[in-house]
């Protein structure tokens, strides 16, 4: 079965650092990763996607990540985080056209100033 | 881009009662969508996938009876949380794919207030 696992329940960056949200998924095929930004109260905003092709992708933001089949991962990173980039941030798995999407169950980001 | 809108964004009801949300996709068909539930500091959790012109498919644990969902077209599906009570109380989120497509396509939630 599908599943994808967000390690990090919660991390505090200093504004100006770099970040790596950590996402790990379990497929038996070649996965449809995504990544998704959620303000408090708001809905879900796509940062980037994975489908095939070239394993590093840039998403908007500032944000990029980096597909590697043998560790089934799908981590997150940002060279320098801005404040306004607190949110809370799901990495998530989807299977063939149409079907479900599996969200982790996501990384909460803080940053101080 | 694709555009999937609920309806309402946010609404309070009294416990007991029914109510309804709506989710379309605005410039495109889709014959399935997804409803999903969030509670505060969790993850998304699927509850049921919307089929156009048939009965939705519930998840483990969804109460089909108290969660009616009706996919009535291409554009539009609609969860009644009926009898609602505190508990029901949730963020709920719907998304759409596009035919062929391998990306959904997320509403912006609609906040269920049961008092």
């Amino acid at each position: 079965a599908q599943s994808v696992t967000q390690p990090d329940i919660h991390i505090t960056v200093s504004e100006g650092a770099s970040l790596e949200l950590r996402c790990n998924y379990s497929y038996g095929a070649t996965p449809y990763l995504f990544w998704y930004v959620q303000s408090p109260g708001q809905g879900l905003q796509l940062l980037l996607k994975y489908f095939s092709g070239d394993t590093l992708v840039q998403g908007i933001k500032g944000f990029e990540a980096e597909f590697k089949r043998s560790q089934s991962s799908f981590n997150l990173r940002k060279p320098s985080v801005h404040w306004s980039d607190a949110a809370e941030y799901f990495c998530a798995v989807g299977a063939n056209t149409g079907n479900q999407f599996y969200f982790g169950t996501g990384t909460s980001l803080t940053v101080i100033p | 881009g694709a555009v999937v809108s609920q309806h309402p964004s946010w609404v309070i009801c009294k416990s007991g009662t029914s109510v309804k949300i709506e989710c379309r996709s605005l410039d495109f068909q889709a014959t399935t969508m997804f409803w999903y539930r969030q509670f505060p500091k969790q993850s998304l959790m699927l509850m049921a996938t919307s089929n156009e012109g048939s009965k939705a498919t519930y998840e483990q644990g969804v109460e089909k009876d108290k969660f009616l969902i009706n996919h009535a077209s291409l554009t539009l599906s609609t969860l009644t949380v009926t009898s609602a009570h505190p508990e029901d109380s949730s963020f709920y989120i719907c998304s759409a794919p596009r035919q062929g497509a391998y990306e959904q396509y997320f509403g912006p939630g609609t906040r269920l207030t049961v008092t």
